[in-house]
């Protein structure tokens, strides 16, 4: 088992759609869960992170996370062509930052 | 505003030949990582630095990479001799202390 999972996609949502991506991962001591955007040839940037069980709110963007299910998501309210692009869940386990392999996202106008 | 660098953005090399990139994390993070990604893929840890100590370097492939942060700040990585497979991109992150990371805008290696 990975530690952490995410559906690679691609994901397609009309402009203006929510998009809700998901991640799970596997070691039950995780304390910290990040979400990054990746645009084709660039780096990962930290777009939410979450430490407490819950939601959390950032402008369009909502990280929730659930620890006894061991399941974390981003949502994207009001998706625009420019979110196209690979979400990569993160998540911090024995001091390591562990990556899933991304989820490929589409908004298509 | 503060950024990761890394140098150099594009090396192309031939197989069998020494390669170096390097890495200075933002000031004062005292956690720096170096990652492998293969294009479709997530980032694969390849070392965990906190200060110039190793936490991790279980995924490094320690016959022919190293890396080093001798004193605290910035980084090499190494690969001697490169492999037609080690062609990827290899990103450099720092982070306050095992808090959110912080990448800088990669290296892009071909090896051929």
């Amino acid at each position: 088992q990975k530690e952490v999972e995410q559906n690679s996609g691609p994901l397609s949502v009309p402009e203006g759609a929510i998009a809700s991506l998901n991640c799970t991962y596997s070691d039950r001591g995780s304390q910290s869960f990040f979400w990054y955007r990746q645009y084709s040839g660039k780096s990962p940037e930290l777009i939410m992170f979450i430490y407490s069980n819950g939601d959390k709110e950032d402008g369009r963007f909502t990280a929730q996370l659930n620890k006894a299910s061991q399941y974390v998501s981003l949502l994207i309210r009001d998706s625009q062509p420019s979110d196209s692009a690979t979400y990569l869940c993160a998540v911090t386990g024995t001091d390591k930052l562990i990556f899933g392999t991304g989820t490929r996202l589409q908004v298509f106008p | 505003e503060a950024e990761v660098a890394q140098s150099p953005r594009y090396k192309i090399t031939e197989k069998s030949q020494a390669v170096a990139f390097w890495c200075d994390p933002i000031s004062g993070h005292a956690t720096l990582y170096w990652y492998r990604q293969i294009l479709g893929q997530g980032p694969e840890l390849l070392v965990q630095f906190q200060d110039e100590s190793v936490v991790d370097d279980s995924q490094l492939p320690k016959d022919r990479f190293s890396a080093e942060r001798l004193k605290g700040v910035d980084s090499t990585l190494k690969i001697q001799p490169a492999e037609l497979g080690d062609s990827a991109m290899y990103l450099c992150a720092s982070s306050p202390r095992n808090t959110e990371a912080f990448f800088g805008q990669g290296t892009r290696l071909t090896v051929v």
